[in-house]
């Protein structure tokens, strides 16, 4: 069973550009969540998705920032024009539903230059 | 607004010195408290899910238990491989997101 893939597990970028991150969920898991987690400090929740709808963005940044979870594929968190302050390791995170367990994936570990 | 506050923020024992981890939260009507374990450059493992106040769970060194205001991870003779950050998160009301804690940092050496 394979668990929660994210990539690229490292990407650096350079300031103004753009980054995509993947996530491809659990098996049988229709629920996709996106955290951040900055050096020493907790993760925060950023967007949770399921099929095709955006069900909650409240932690996402309103600008550069957007997520989608297409019928086909995976779901991609994208980062417009790159600062240095969005260096940051970005986790995904798949459930069943709403409420059960959620499981991580290893993680993109971005670094804008 | 949720919030959880896990103590102590780093805590060194040595091999078989069994001891606990403290996550103290503010939430309106939880409706789970889970347990993670974090190794360095890794994504969270889960451990545990509790949903109510007396609940408790096990898995080999680990219990986790819960309150009405805070949850304990107890390890009971731990070992070197024990080492890693402990987190808590809470899950609340409607929302769908987890409300992390900052995390244990435990180092457990021979």
């Amino acid at each position: 069973n394979a668990g929660v893939m994210q990539n690229p597990r490292h990407l650096v970028r350079r300031r103004g550009q753009e980054a995509r991150l993947r996530c491809s969920p659990m098996k049988g898991h229709s629920h996709v969540y996106w955290y951040r987690q900055l050096p020493e400090e907790g993760l925060k929740f950023m967007v949770y998705l399921q099929k095709e709808n955006i069900i909650d963005e409240s932690g996402m940044p309103k600008e550069r920032f957007s997520a989608e979870f297409p019928k086909e594929g995976p779901s991609i968190l994208r980062i417009q024009q790159v600062v240095r302050g969005d260096s940051a390791a970005y986790f995904c995170a798949s459930s069943q539903g709403t409420g059960n367990e959620q499981f991580f994936g290893p993680g993109t570990r971005l670094t804008v230059l | 607004e949720d919030q959880v506050t896990q103590s102590p923020e780093a805590l060194r024992l040595q091999e078989g010195e069994s001891s606990s981890l403290n996550c103290s939260y503010t939430v309106s009507g939880l409706r789970g408290l889970f347990w993670y374990r974090q190794d360095p450059g890794k994504g969270p493992e889960f451990l545990f899910t509790l949903y109510s106040a007396g609940e408790e769970k096990e898995k080999e060194r680990l219990k986790a238990t819960l309150t009405k205001k805070e949850s304990f991870l107890h390890i009971t003779a731990p070992k070197p491989e024990d080492s890693a950050t402990y987190l808590c998160a809470v899950h609340s009301g409607t929302a769908s997101k987890l409300t992390f804690g900052t995390g244990t940092r435990l180092q457990v050496t021979l």
